[in-house]
């Protein structure tokens, strides 16, 4: 089975630094997914990691240790449109088929 | 964009009714996949297909139905809606493996009363 586990909720200020976790178990590995989704929208893709390391986008970062079933999401020089959940999904092997499996989200509230 | 619609946006209707919801690409993306959101679960797989009359089930899939008759459409059909039916839904689409994931589209709003 897959388990995902990522806060509920953080809460950060406009223009500061936060760090989005991700911890996955899964049976077989194939990719790490970062979706944005605002209140009564769709996911947006943000990022995607296969191999360790840092994968930098713009202000938005994402890392993956592999070893250590580890991912974060860095958000910088936070802006108020950036209050939304943070959904992190990991792609397993073992079916042989590409299918994502999301872990709960994590809500960021941006405050001025 | 994306090239993906859902319809309807929004729906509501009664306990024991069947209720189709539409899932519309124009990408010719090969694999199309049916989630529900719901607080505190996330996003969960109902059904997924990988091609013209190829479906599977996901892991919620008791109580809902899909067909693909054609690579654009993929339809999922609740055979006899319950008030624990109510939901976002979501489909999106995929090219395959690879760096981009998936599509998604706008979701469609059920309440089921």
């Amino acid at each position: 089975g897959q388990n995902i586990d990522q806060p509920t909720e953080m809460t950060a200020t406009e223009g500061a630094i936060v760090q989005i976790n991700c911890t996955y178990q899964t049976s077989g590995f194939n990719g790490l997914f970062w979706y944005q989704q605002h209140a009564g929208e769709a996911p947006t893709f943000l990022s995607y990691n296969v191999l360790d390391g840092l994968e930098e986008k713009g202000r938005f970062s994402s890392f993956l240790s592999r070893s250590k079933g580890y991912s974060y999401l860095l958000l910088k020089e936070l802006q108020m449109k950036d209050s939304a959940s943070y959904l992190c999904a990991v792609r397993g092997s073992n079916t042989g088929f590409q299918k994502l499996v999301f872990g709960t989200g994590t809500r960021l509230l941006v405050s001025p | 964009d994306a090239g993906i619609t859902q319809s309807p946006r929004h729906k509501v209707t009664e306990t024991g009714t069947p209720v189709t919801l539409r899932c519309h690409q124009t990408e010719n993306h090969r694999y199309m996949y049916w989630y529900r959101q719901d607080p505190g679960h996330g996003l969960r797989l109902i059904h997924y297909s990988y091609g013209v009359k190829d479906t599977d089930k996901g892991e919620v899939s008791d109580g809902y139905s899909v067909s693909r008759s054609k690579t654009e459409d993929f339809l999922l059909t609740l055979e006899s809606a319950t008030s624990s039916q109510t939901s976002v839904y979501f489909c999106a689409i995929s090219v395959d493996r690879g760096s981009y994931g998936y599509t998604f589209g706008s979701g469609t709003r059920l309440t089921v009363v």
